[in-house]
């Protein structure tokens, strides 16, 4: 059965501390690898795509790797304004379906 | 404005009242999808368009759920005699080409409340 586990499910960082997010999945042929970011009263905003492990990506703050089996996302340094819901999303081999994650709600402290 | 635009943005019915949401995609976005998002979770996959044919609609929860994009731009999701597990916010994304892993751009969706 395709799954997508999202941990953890809340993390509170202070302001310039560094950390990881993880996102594990199991589908039979990963077509791509989504993160998003949500912020509340919003939908999804596009961050990352990876498509092959050893993949990465980077954009400001955040870097996005992945494996066989997961995904992180390494915030370095945050700040308060890195504050949101951090989604991913796995992309199954005939390409209709996305399978999300329940996502990590990221709180960052000044 | 050049984004996925859905409304209403909330929507407030009563129990076995039947509501219809719409989701304006980016011009020339071929794909569609509709997603509900239950709070604290995330999005789950309801159905998807490729123009105007609904080539996958395995997520739709019942029977009561509809979905249309007769014209392969506006799309409308409808619920029928609704219920109060219907509560959730739907979103709809859109994707420039068909059957491409590429990124999803998101609405902010439809906030619906059944009483």
């Amino acid at each position: 059965e395709d799954q997508v586990t999202q941990s953890p499910e809340a993390l509170r960082l202070q302001e310039g501390e560094s950390s990881s997010l993880n996102c594990s999945y199991t589908v039979s042929g990963l077509r791509g690898l989504f993160w998003y970011r949500q912020d509340p009263g919003k939908g999804p905003e596009f961050l990352f795509t990876l498509y092959s492990a050893g993949e990465e990506k980077e954009k400001e703050r955040l870097k996005a790797t992945l494996t066989k089996k997961e995904s992180f996302l390494h915030i370095t340094a945050p700040k308060p304004e890195d504050s949101a819901t951090y989604l991913c999303a796995v992309q199954v081999p005939n390409f209709n379906k996305f399978y999300f994650g329940s996502g990590t709600k990221l709180n960052v402290k000044p | 404005g050049a984004g996925v635009s859905q409304s209403p943005r909330y929507k407030v019915a009563k129990r076995g009242q039947d509501v219809a949401l719409r989701c304006d995609p980016i011009s020339g976005h071929v794909s569609l999808f509709w997603y509900q998002q239950a709070l604290g979770q995330g999005p789950e996959f309801l159905t998807y368009f490729q123009n105007e044919a609904q080539l996958d609609k395995s997520g739709l929860p019942s029977d009561r759920f509809f979905a249309e994009r007769p014209e392969g731009s506006v799309s409308t999701l409808k619920i029928q005699r609704t219920q109060q597990e219907d509560s959730a916010v739907y979103l709809c994304a859109s994707s420039p080409q068909a059957r491409s892993n590429q990124p999803q751009h998101f609405g902010d969706g439809t906030r619906l409340s059944i009483l």
